[in-house]
């Protein structure tokens, strides 16, 4: 079964403290690997596409980057305001629909 | 430009009530998408349209659920009887499907969501 694991479920770190999310899926063909930010009571905010290993999308003080297996979301000297639920999603070949992950929680302590 | 709109914003029912949810997705969008969202599940999806028919409801958990999309515009979810293990945030979610590049790398499907309904039901 096609399957989305995100790690580490929560992350706490200090201002300016640089770290990286994974996502790791198990599909048989990728078509598309999504980045979304969820601030608590607010809908998933979309922040990134990802389609093919090797490729690379950057936004302020993320970047999102994409193996055959895994993607990883690299936060550089984050800000307090970072702090949210990140979630990433997959779209399989020949399907529309996306399979979420369940998260990580970060949170970025001044 | 108004993004994916959602009402209500909170739903408080007793068991065994209808209720009905509403989505108009993003003016342009051709798909639809119903998720719901808990703590011990995550987002899972219930039902999507392509211009406005339902392509794949697996997700629905049973027959007390249905969606409707009379329009473009305009999608309701209605659980009818509700059960507290119902209660959960539904997100509506819309895209734009290139129907012209079927499948190919430049057709864009980010999903963007609306704000959710928090349902409880009691």
């Amino acid at each position: 079964e096609d399957q989305v694991t995100q790690s580490p479920e929560a992350l706490r770190l200090q201002e300016g403290e640089s770290s990286s999310l994974n996502c790791s899926y198990t599909v048989s063909g990728l078509r598309g690997l999504f980045w979304y930010r969820q601030d608590p009571g607010k809908g998933p905010e979309f922040l990134f596409t990802l389609y093919s290993a090797g490729e690379e999308k950057e936004k302020e003080r993320l970047k999102a980057t994409l193996t055959k297996k895994e993607s990883f979301l690299h936060i550089t000297a984050p800000k307090p305001e970072d702090s949210a639920t990140y979630l990433c999603a997959v779209q399989f070949q020949g399907a529309q629909k996306l399979v979420f992950g369940q998260g990580t929680r970060l949170t970025i302590n001044p | 430009d108004a993004g994916v709109i959602q009402s209500p914003r909170h739903e408080v029912t007793e068991m065994g009530q209808e209720v009905t949810l509403r989505c108009k997705p993003i003016s342009g969008h051709n798909s639809l998408f119903w998720y719901r969202q808990t703590m011990m599940r995550g987002l899972e999806l219930l039902i999507y349209f392509n211009n406005n028919v339902p392509i794949d409801d697996s997700g629905m958990p049973e027959d007390r659920f249905s969606a409707k999309m009379p329009n473009a515009s305009f999608s309701t979810l209605k659980i009818q009887p509700s059960e507290p293990r119902d209660s959960a945030v539904y997100f509506c979610a819309s895209s734009f499907r290139d129907l012209g590049l079927a499948g190919g790398r430049l057709a864009r499907h980010e999903q963007y969501f609306g704000p959710g309904t928090r349902l409880t039901v009691t």
